[in-house]
């Protein structure tokens, strides 16, 4: 069966830091995969997302960036962190059918507060 | 520009049934769907659809019209742990979900 971990679950940073979120997949070959970020009362927002190695599509222009180094692994990071980063991050793996993809599967979360 | 509207709280009682509405303007259309999302957890999927009419999963049943740009929710035979955001997302014509802000269901006994 098909799983998806990210991590960290929670993470407290200060402004200026850098920041690594991590995620993979198991159990499936070239899923499509995503970064969303939640803000309290708001829809999830699409940061990035990918369709395969090395492909990256950004959605919101920020200092956030993306990569994916293998199939199934899918990195979120920053140089520099502001306080408006701060939020619950989700990533969501999905297989392309024929229209379009079929229904998400999430990771755990992470949330980042920002200092 | 795109949206979509759900009321942002609803209050419910144990063994009751509840309707949460979703409206949406999109450009396009090419799916509906329903998670649900527990407090400090991530999204989990509830139903797809595509075609307007019902679709029932056991206690959970959706519905949509396409004409009427309109979805709701049913739940049946509430249950405490029903306590939970429900999030509606639409596909639109480029295939990208557009997100609800979520309905925060609470149940009470």
């Amino acid at each position: 069966s098909q799983t998806i971990h990210q991590w960290p679950a929670t993470l407290v940073q200060p402004v200026g830091s850098p920041l690594s979120l991590e995620c993979t997949v198991e159990g499936t070959s070239n899923p499509n995969l995503y970064w969303y970020r939640q803000a309290a009362g708001r829809g999830l927002q699409l940061l990035f997302y990918s369709v395969g190695i090395g492909q990256i599509s950004s959605e919101v222009p920020q200092n956030l960036s993306a990569s994916r180094p293998q199939d199934r692994q899918f990195i979120l990071s920053s140089k520099k962190l502001l306080l408006s980063d701060s939020g619950f991050y989700l990533c969501a793996w999905s297989v392309l059918g024929q229209d379009g993809d079929g229904e998400l599967f999430f990771g755990e979360g992470s949330r980042l507060t920002v200092l | 520009g795109q949206n979509i509207d759900q009321p942002t709280e609803m209050t419910a009682t144990e063994g009751a049934i509840v309707q949460i509405n979703c409206t949406y303007q999109t450009s396009g259309f090419n799916g509906l769907f329903w998670y649900q999302q527990h407090a400090g957890e991530a999204p989990t999927f509830l139903s797809y659809n595509v075609l307007d009419g019902l679709e029932e999963k056991g206690r959970f049943s959706s519905f949509l019209s396409r004409s009427k740009g309109y979805s709701y929710l049913l739940l049946k035979e509430l249950q405490m742990k029903d306590s939970a955001s429900y999030l509606c997302a639409v596909k639109d014509s480029n295939y990208q979900l557009i997100w609800g802000a979520g309905t925060k269901l609470i149940i009470k006994p």
